[in-house]
């Protein structure tokens, strides 16, 4: 069974600071690693999707990598914007099972 | 581009009443799934349809929820009896499918449910 785990649950930074987000799962066996934003009271919305031929996939100050060995996924946010304040989701498409699993998200507050 | 249609939005209902939600997805996107969100969790797959067959209901606890896909396009999720830890938000995603595609899931704005 797949599990997806989001470390840490909450994080807090100054604006204009870079920062990393953390995904990792158990079964290397994905199609595809996807991550969400989702504000208060919204649905998901989709950020990066990298399918697990690929690397990495960037989206302006948005970068998604993907280690399917090491079990592994990092959003990295450039130069963070108090407008970036949300929760981070990432979810795995698992083969095996042929579903998505998801973490429980990083809630990330960038301070003016 | 139209996305993810869900509704409605919010809906208050007492234990042991019903409730049904509708999600109309992304034209042409033949999978569709229904997920529960508890407040600080991650969305928890109840079901996935392709097209208007059942591909997964194994989490759907169909002693009260039952849900179904007529025509392959719109959906309705149900729940009856309700109880109070169904308080939660239901999403609904819908994905390409078919074999094709990259598998991104697109989601609606979810519908909040409260249960007193």
């Amino acid at each position: 069974k797949q599990e997806v785990t989001q470390i840490p649950a909450a994080l807090s930074v100054p604006e204009g600071e870079n920062l990393v987000l953390n995904c990792s799962f158990t079964d290397s066996a994905i199609y595809n690693l996807q991550w969400f934003r989702q504000d208060p009271g919204k649905g998901l919305t989709s950020l990066l999707l990298i399918q697990s031929s690929q690397r990495e996939q960037t989206s302006g100050r948005l970068n998604a990598s993907l280690d399917k060995s090491s079990g592994r996924s990092t959003l990295y946010i450039a130069a963070s914007q108090p407008g970036d304040s949300a929760t981070y989701l990432c979810a795995s498409f698992n083969t095996n099972a042929g579903k998505s699993t998801f973490g429980d998200g990083t809630t990330l507050t960038v301070k003016p | 581009e139209a996305g993810v249609a869900q509704s409605p939005r919010y809906k208050i209902i007492e234990k042991r009443q019903s409730v049904a939600f509708w999600c109309n997805p992304i034209s042409g996107h033949a999978t569709l799934y229904w997920y529960q969100q508890i407040l600080g969790q991650g969305p928890k797959l109840l079901i996935q349809f392709q097209n208007n067959g059942v591909v997964d209901d194994s989490q759907l606890p169909k002693d009260r929820f039952s849900a179904e896909r007529l025509k392959g396009v719109d959906s309705t999720l149900k729940i009856q009896p309700a109880k109070l830890e169904d308080s939660a938000v239901y999403l609904c995603a819908s994905s390409l499918g078919g074999g094709g595609g990259t598998g991104e899931l697109f989601f609606g704005e979810g519908s909040r449910l409260t249960v007193l």
